[in-house]
């Protein structure tokens, strides 16, 4: 079985761009998670989807991140646009049951710097 | 407000000794304890979690981690490390029981020498 996909695994831009990463869940999962560490930093959650609808949004840094779940299959995470403070590395995470004592299934991550 | 805190940043095992990795907590109630592991290139893969019950928990690879309450603790031990265990470990905590989100502290790098 595939565990969590994330595209691209590395993205660097200037600032002011506009990035957008990709996440696969494990097929199945309803519950799938975004998370954002930032270098030194602890990870840090940025906001719950169950199935296409938002559950806990409430990580979001900023009106400068859309997160999206069309279908309730894959998410996408733009960042527009993009500042220095945004550099770091993107976790996503599913997970089949809902709930604190749900197994998460972590992606690589995607790295992101912007210049 | 719940935390999570990992008191070391960086630590180094010889190769065969043996490991604890400190975890502080905070949360008003019985949490939910997860540690995680990451070696390079690779995604956090959970290692043992704690909800209630035995508060000695074994996980994969050799890994075991105790609750304690009293301490708002739940340190990672591990008997005899091995070099392939030289990776970053993450203590959790859930933020409640109708939410799926964790609270990461900061992460240890552990190093082992040969």
């Amino acid at each position: 079985e595939a565990g969590v996909t994330q595209f691209p695994s590395h993205s660097v831009i200037e600032k002011g761009q506009t990035v957008t990463l990709r996440c696969d869940p494990i097929s199945g999962h309803d519950n799938l998670y975004w998370y954002r560490r930032v270098m030194g930093k602890e990870i840090k959650f940025l906001l719950h989807f169950v199935k296409e609808s938002k559950q806990d949004e409430s990580g979001m840094p900023n009106n400068r991140f859309l997160a999206e779940r069309t279908g309730g299959t894959y998410s996408t995470l733009k960042v527009q646009p993009a500042e220095l403070e945004d550099s770091g590395v993107y976790f996503c995470a599913s997970s089949q049951d809902r709930g604190g004592q749900a197994e998460q299934f972590f992606g690589p991550g995607t790295r992101l710097t912007v210049l | 407000a719940q935390s999570v805190t990992q008191p070391d940043i960086h630590i180094t095992v010889s190769e065969g000794a043996s490991l604890e990795l400190r975890c502080n907590y905070s949360y008003g109630a019985t949490p939910y304890l997860f540690w995680y592991v990451q070696s390079p290139g690779q995604g956090l893969q959970l290692l043992l979690k704690y909800f209630s019950g035995d508060t000695l928990v074994q996980g994969i690879k050799g890994f075991e981690a105790e609750f304690k309450r009293s301490q708002s603790s739940f340190n990672l031990r591990k008997p005899s490390v091995h070099w392939s265990d030289a990776a970053e470990y993450f203590c959790a905590v859930g933020a409640g029981s109708n939410t799926g989100k964790l609270i990461f502290g900061q992460g240890t790098t552990l190093q082992v020498k040969p």
